[in-house]
């Protein structure tokens, strides 16, 4: 079946710094991918996505490449901070045609800023 | 903007006990979705449904069930609440299956003691 794999947290990092958060999937053919951002007591938003090989998604400053060959969707950002406090999820999507399942979620990563 | 609205924050309720989530989504969309979310499991499909009166099984279905009587509500159903379902859950909605442009609600935190 399809899976993300993304690294565990909390991480955290000083205002200014630079960022990458690590994701990495299986799938059956060629699926969509997505970074969700969940900010503290609220439900999730879509930060960007890349829909084929090689596509950039970027928002807000954060950018992730979609490289078929290491199956990986990394999501930087050069300087981040505070307010990027969050969990960030990534996720993929398949569709085959007849209808996709919803998204496969990776189990989130807690990204905590300091000043 | 398209809003999906969970009618509870938070709810409490004891073992047992028959418990509603409703969902509500303000966009027409065609598509619907539960999840749940627990610490270091991250999100998982519990149903959906493509359309009214039309439901699939996500991943772990089990102990729940859903209902779409109407294009703009997905209620989640536990028949019999247990402890093991003490959790963070969060309704979505998309025009498309693919996950282009998921709107999520803001979760209900339900705790079953």
């Amino acid at each position: 079946g399809n899976s993300v794999t993304q690294m565990e947290g909390p991480v955290t990092l000083s205002e200014e710094a630079f960022l990458t958060i690590n994701c990495t999937y299986t799938a059956t053919g060629y699926p969509s991918l997505f970074w969700y951002v969940q900010y503290p007591g609220e439900g999730l938003q879509l930060l960007l996505k890349a829909t084929k090989a090689d596509d950039k998604g970027s928002n807000k400053g954060f950018e992730a490449t979609y490289r078929k060959e290491t199956t990986s969707f990394h999501l930087e950002k050069g300087s981040v901070q505070v307010s990027d406090s969050a969990v960030y999820f990534c996720a993929l999507s398949m569709y085959s045609g007849g209808g996709a399942d919803g998204l496969t979620f990776g189990k989130g990563t807690h990204l905590i800023i300091q000043p | 903007d398209v809003k999906v609205t969970q009618s509870s924050r938070y709810l409490v309720k004891r073992t047992g006990e028959k418990v509603f989530l409703e969902c509500v989504q303000d966009m027409d969309h065609e598509n619907m979705f539960w999840y749940r979310q627990d610490p270091g499991l991250g999100l998982r499909l519990i149903y959906f449904s493509y359309d009214v009166k039309m439901k699939e099984k996500g991943d772990i279905p089990e102990g729940y069930s859903v209902s779409r009587e109407k294009k703009e509500r997905f209620s989640l159903i536990l028949e019999s609440a247990s402890t093991n379902q003490t959790s963070m859950y969060l309704c979505a909605s998309s025009l498309s299956r693919t996950g282009r442009g998921y709107t999520f609600g803001s979760g209900t935190r339900l705790t079953v003691v």
